[in-house]
């Protein structure tokens, strides 16, 4: 059984670009969540995505965007980066499309710093 | 919106010793979480507790519930250089399908 994974681990960007971020989930599971957690504070909700329909979403603006493939594995989109989008990104993958109800399992994250 | 709060923000205490931190939330909830998280990496899940539980025992680790007063607690006995960590609680928004962290509780085992 293998873990979630991110991809990358570091990455630095300029305000203004664009990145994607990527996840694998764990296997047999077919929801993706994926959270940002700035320096100190708790991670953030973004979305969920749960069989390739995104699922509920957090307070973030549309730049945030992602899609889920039918492996299940998943990606983080974000445009027009901003200074306070520098934030561990972390996916988070689960068995059920209510992570309330069970535990989420996540990768390591990907660290984004934008300069 | 921050549902959960950790109680206290940081904790250091001799190895061996006992440490326990508090969550407090706001709203009425399903069940609550527990994660720890080393040195700003990925989260590892520690234990949930459903909403009509009062405790839960997981090895070291004793969590308790009061939803009356919509708090709950999490005590790690006999502690270990290895929980030097940060560790969070989840609770589930209410009304849709997310879970809300709070800003959690660093806690740092001395030797």
């Amino acid at each position: 059984e293998t873990g979630v994974t991110q991809s990358p681990t570091h990455l630095i960007k300029t305000r203004g670009q664009q990145v994607t971020l990527r996840c694998s989930s764990q296997s047999g599971h077919n929801t993706v969540s994926w959270y940002q957690q700035a320096l100190g504070q708790g991670p953030q909700f973004i979305f969920q995505y749960y069989r390739e329909e995104e699922n509920g979403r957090g307070n973030f603006p549309p730049r945030f965007s992602g899609l889920q493939f039918p492996n299940y594995s998943s990606e983080l989109n974000v445009n027009a980066l901003e200074l306070d989008d520098s934030a561990l990104y972390l996916c988070a993958s689960s068995s059920t499309s209510r992570p309330y109800y069970n535990e989420q399992f996540f990768g390591p994250g990907t660290r984004l710093t934008v300069l | 919106s921050q549902q959960g709060e950790e109680d206290p923000q940081a904790l250091s205490i001799q190895e061996g010793e006992n440490a326990t931190m508090n969550c407090s939330y706001k709203t009425s909830i399903n069940n609550l979480q527990w994660y720890r998280q080393n040195s700003g990496r990925g989260l590892v899940h520690l234990i949930l507790i459903r909403s009509n539980e009062r405790e839960k025992h997981s090895g070291r680790l004793r969590v308790t519930l009061d939803t009356s007063k919509k708090s709950s607690s999490l005590l790690i006995t006999a502690s270990r250089a290895a929980d030097t960590a940060s560790y969070f609680c989840a609770t589930d928004g209410n009304r849709d399908d997310k879970i809300i962290f709070g800003k959690g509780t660093r806690l740092h085992i001395l030797p």
